[in-house]
């Protein structure tokens, strides 16, 4: 089945740096890849997406990454801000989306 | 469009009783439903594959006769938890994917916090 690694585990920026998560996967059916952006007790809240056809996607001061030979994706993060402090997941899917451990994002001011 | 209600959001139990999480599609239709369990600062781990009028697929280490799903309609899917223990607390969280989806794109519900006492 599908095995997503994801690092790092912890990431503490100043604000208006840059951050950047990656994750690898194994499942080369995988073809869907998002991200998501959870706070405590609540649902993971989707951010930005990416489907195996496309190599790179940018929303405004966010783009994800997709190397489909090398099966690794990223997420970049602009001009980070102290509201960016979250966890956030990868993800990866074939049928079921499998949830990379997590990145904690700490942003300070 | 696209959201997925769960109910209850939180429930509190006392060990040996069981506990039903429904999860419903509101506005499209869900062949499939997926179930996760998500412990205090872990990541969600798939429990298992519900899909419309078929049994569901459980994933490697989740007991099949302890987590009863049923997803007997195109926008219901239920997940029981049958004689909790205090180990089984933890934040459910469903997902559905939309019929005819290209892609797996899917939809969270907001999650529901098991305490077993």
């Amino acid at each position: 089945g599908e095995n997503v690694e994801q690092h790092p585990s912890t990431l503490s920026v100043q604000e208006g740096d840059s951050a950047v998560i990656k994750c690898t996967y194994s499942d080369s059916a995988s073809n869907y890849f998002p991200w998501y952006k959870q706070e405590l007790g609540k649902r993971p809240q989707l951010i930005i997406d990416i489907r195996s056809n496309v190599g790179e996607k940018k929303d405004q001061r966010i783009a994800v990454t997709l190397n489909k030979t090398a099966k690794h994706f990223s997420l970049h993060i602009t001009e980070t801000q102290p509201e960016d402090s979250a966890v956030y997941f990868c993800a990866a899917s074939s049928t079921a989306l499998i949830f990379g451990k997590g990145t904690t994002l700490s942003v300070s001011s | 469009g696209a959201v997925v209600s769960q109910h209850p959001s939180w429930v509190i139990c006392k060990s040996g009783t069981s506990v039903k999480i429904e999860c419903r599609s509101l506005d499209f239709q869900a062949t499939t439903m997926f179930w996760y369990r998500q412990f205090p600062k872990q990541s969600l781990m798939l429990m298992a594959t519900s899909n419309e009028g078929s049994k569901a697929t459980y994933e490697q280490g989740v007991e099949k006769d302890k987590f009863l799903i049923n997803h007997a309609s195109l926008t219901l899917s239920t997940l029981t938890v049958t004689s909790a223990h205090p180990e089984d607390s933890s934040f459910y969280i469903c997902s559905a994917r939309s019929v005819g989806s290209t892609y797996n794109e899917q939809f969270f519900g907001p999650g529901t916090r098991l305490t077993v006492l």
